[in-house]
């Protein structure tokens, strides 16, 4: 079991751009979240896939941001047209299927937007 | 939706002292309470978690009761050591969303 992964753990982007974080999950979790984390706060869901399937968006989640989990494991998230709030953690979890489970995090991709 | 709120924000207690943090939770449907250590620069690390069916559950320095009438659920570490310090968050999960809402988090530390 080597954890949760994330990549790149840190990005610095000029406003406007686009940028792409990958997640690998643990190998035998079909669950996958994303969160945003900022200062001062606990995580904020952002989306969760169960296998390939996005089964949940937030609200709050702007139409810059989509997600995806083609074949069931990896995960990645965009962000298009990168504004100043954008600027954040972005954490990846992943947990067992059955149930309310713990959920496994990574180091997450830390965004700053210049 | 769920709505979580945690106290105190911020614990300062003496090394050997216990600690509580509190949470409260606001849908009565919520029945997994997990309680996660994030480390400074590190990731969220579960160390408890607790399900409706059950009032407390202990973990070596670490309980965590839960009281489903008032909708309350809360944290105790004792025989803190300078190692605890960290922010904890607490979390609840409605049964079927399978998505955990996050307190604030409580910043404790432990003076040696």
């Amino acid at each position: 079991d080597t954890g949760v992964s994330q990549d790149p753990r840190h990005k610095i982007t000029k406003r406007g751009q686009n940028v792409t974080f990958r997640c690998d999950p643990i190998s035998e979790h079909n669950r996958l979240y994303w969160y945003r984390q900022t200062l001062g706060q606990g995580p904020e869901f952002l989306t969760y896939f169960q296998n390939e399937a996005q089964l949940e968006k937030s609200r709050l989640l702007s139409d810059r941001f989509s997600a995806e989990r083609p074949k069931g494991s990896f995960s990645t998230l965009e962000i298009q047209r990168t504004e100043q709030g954008d600027s954040a953690m972005y954490l990846c979890a992943s947990s067992q299927a059955t149930g309310d489970q713990p959920q496994h995090f990574g180091d997450g991709t830390r965004l700053s937007i210049l | 939706g769920e709505n979580v709120e945690q106290h105190p924000s911020t614990l300062s207690v003496q090394e050997g002292d216990s600690a509580v943090i509190k949470c409260t939770y606001s849908d009565s449907a919520s029945n997994y309470f997990p309680w996660y250590k994030q480390e400074l620069g590190k990731r969220p690390q579960l160390i408890i978690d607790i399900r409706s069916n059950v009032g407390e559950k202990k973990d070596q320095r670490i309980a965590v009761t839960l009281n489903k009438t008032a909708k309350h659920f809360s944290l105790h570490i004792t025989e803190t050591q300078p190692e605890d310090s960290a922010v904890y968050f607490c979390a609840a999960s409605s049964g079927g969303s399978y998505i955990p809402t996050f307190g604030r988090g409580t910043s404790l530390i432990v003076h040696p």
